[in-house]
């Protein structure tokens, strides 16, 4: 079956530091990937997305995602974060054997240290 | 602005009582979905609609019911058979597309008085 897996639940980073959050997903046939983010008590905002085309996405707030295929990974990337980048991370993948539903990683909780 | 609202924000429910979550969107979307989130767990799907007047379970259905009578509008009811109701409740809306990446509200924290 699909699957997701975020590898950590939580990734401690101080502040203006690069961050990687990592997300592999298990699907042997062409997939869309998704990243979203959620502060407290808040619905989910999308972040990025890759559909096809150029494996390294750009998305809001200055992160980026690259997509690897032979790795079936998608992580997701800042070079330098803020404290307001505090939230919840979540790594999502659909492909037609989901009939296109959304499978979701367990997220990824980012806590920026001052 | 279009976006997707739900209400309330805060719900509490007695026990044995049914509750309703609203869900209204203003995106033209055709498809809409029914999440719950618990800590730790991610989003687990309890049904979706991709067309009005028909729905699908997702994973954990049971002690749930929705409608879709209106393509705007996917209220979802908490019945008193969903022993664990306390979470907070995500509602999303899609394009018709199937590549396209859903859209959610702003959550309806339901807890058990």
């Amino acid at each position: 079956a699909q699957s997701v897996t975020q590898l950590d639940s939580q990734v401690p980073v101080f502040e203006e530091a690069p961050v990687e959050l990592r997300c592999n997903y298990s699907s042997s046939v062409s997939v869309y990937l998704f990243w979203y983010v959620q502060y407290p008590n808040q619905g989910l905002q999308l972040l990025l997305k890759y559909l096809s085309g150029s494996t390294l996405v750009k998305g809001i707030n200055g992160f980026e995602a690259e997509f690897n295929k032979s790795q079936t990974s998608f992580h997701l990337r800042k070079p330098s974060v803020h404290i307001s980048d505090t939230a919840e991370y979540f790594c999502a993948v659909s492909d037609w054997r989901s009939n296109y539903q959304l499978i979701w990683g367990a997220g990824t909780k980012l806590i920026i240290k001052p | 602005d279009g976006g997707i609202t739900q209400s309330p924000k805060y719900l509490f429910r007695k026990e044995g009582q049914n509750v309703t979550l609203s869900c209204e969107q203003n995106l033209n979307h055709d498809a809409m979905y029914w999440y719950r989130q618990d800590p730790g767990q991610g989003l687990r799907l309890i049904y979706y609609s991709q067309i009005v007047n028909d729905f699908q379970k997702g994973d954990i259905a049971e002690g749930y019911s929705v409608s879709r009578e209106k393509k705007e509008s996917f209220p979802l009811t908490v019945t008193s058979a969903q022993k664990n109701p306390t979470a907070f409740y995500l509602c999303a809306s899609r394009d018709g597309y199937s590549n396209q990446p859903q859209h959610f509200g702003d959550g309806t924290r339901l807890s058990i008085l």
